[in-house]
């Protein structure tokens, strides 16, 4: 079974310019998940979807971060205008839900490390 | 509000040392999950156990053992006859229910195995 997939892995960006991270999950996985994680921190949860309904995004910065999972497969993130505390890897998760398998556990991606200069 | 504290920010210890990465919790749910992952330097975020909070055993997977003491609000690790290959940071995360709540994570505890 493939893995969570994003792309890309790495991206430098100079502040006030604009940035798209995409994320494919796990076949059959219903939920998607957003995290950031910022250099020496746990991961924090931007935004949750599940197929293509928003679930959460009570800490996704509005003013600069959007989020959308067209289709309730691939989902993209994109921050507009970037700021230098945007620097941070952004990692993609999915699981089932509880029902769907035994297994419903978070799979994560690889990320995509960020830097603003 | 649940809220995950890992104390120990780096250990360092010498191949074939015992090792345990502490974990306490805070949440006012009656039913919530206990996770630990597993980042290597390469990044991905590796599911190494879940727990139940109504399962407070023991549970050992061949090094690999965690203690669950619902009374100090605890979850810890210990990694037996520590290997280079177990250098990583190691997350505590709660969650409310899987699949449908998302991870609080705690700041993460680096590990670091000497030869």
């Amino acid at each position: 079974e493939a893995g969570v997939a994003q792309s890309p892995r790495y991206k430098i960006i100079e502040k006030r310019q604009s940035v798209a991270f995409w994320c494919n999950p796990i076949s059959g996985h219903a939920t998607l998940y957003w995290y950031q994680q910022i250099l020496g921190q746990g991961p924090k949860l931007l935004i949750q979807f599940q197929n293509n309904g928003v679930v959460d995004d009570s800490q996704l910065p509005k003013d600069r971060f959007s989020a959308e999972r067209l289709k309730g497969v691939d989902s993209t993130l994109k921050i507009q205008p970037a700021k230098l505390e945007d620097s941070a890897v952004y990692l993609c998760a999915s699981s089932r839900v509880p029902g769907a398998g035994e297994d419903y556990e978070q799979y994560f991606g690889p990320g995509t490390r960020l830097t603003v200069t | 509000a649940q809220k995950v504290t890992q104390a120990q920010t780096e250990i360092s210890v010498v191949e074939k040392e015992d090792v345990t990465l502490d974990c306490v919790y805070e949440t006012r749910d009656t039913t919530y999950y206990l996770f630990w992952y597993k980042q290597p330097p390469s990044g991905e975020l590796v599911f190494l156990i879940r727990r139940n909070s109504f399962d407070e055993q023991n549970e050992i997977s061949g090094r690999y053992s965690w203690n669950f003491q619902k009374s100090t609000s605890s979850f810890n690790f210990t990694i037996t006859a520590s290997q280079v290959v177990d250098s990583a940071v190691y997350f505590c995360a709660l969650s409310e229910v899987p699949g449908n709540t998302p991870l609080v994570f705690g700041k993460g505890t680096r590990l670091s195995v000497i030869a």
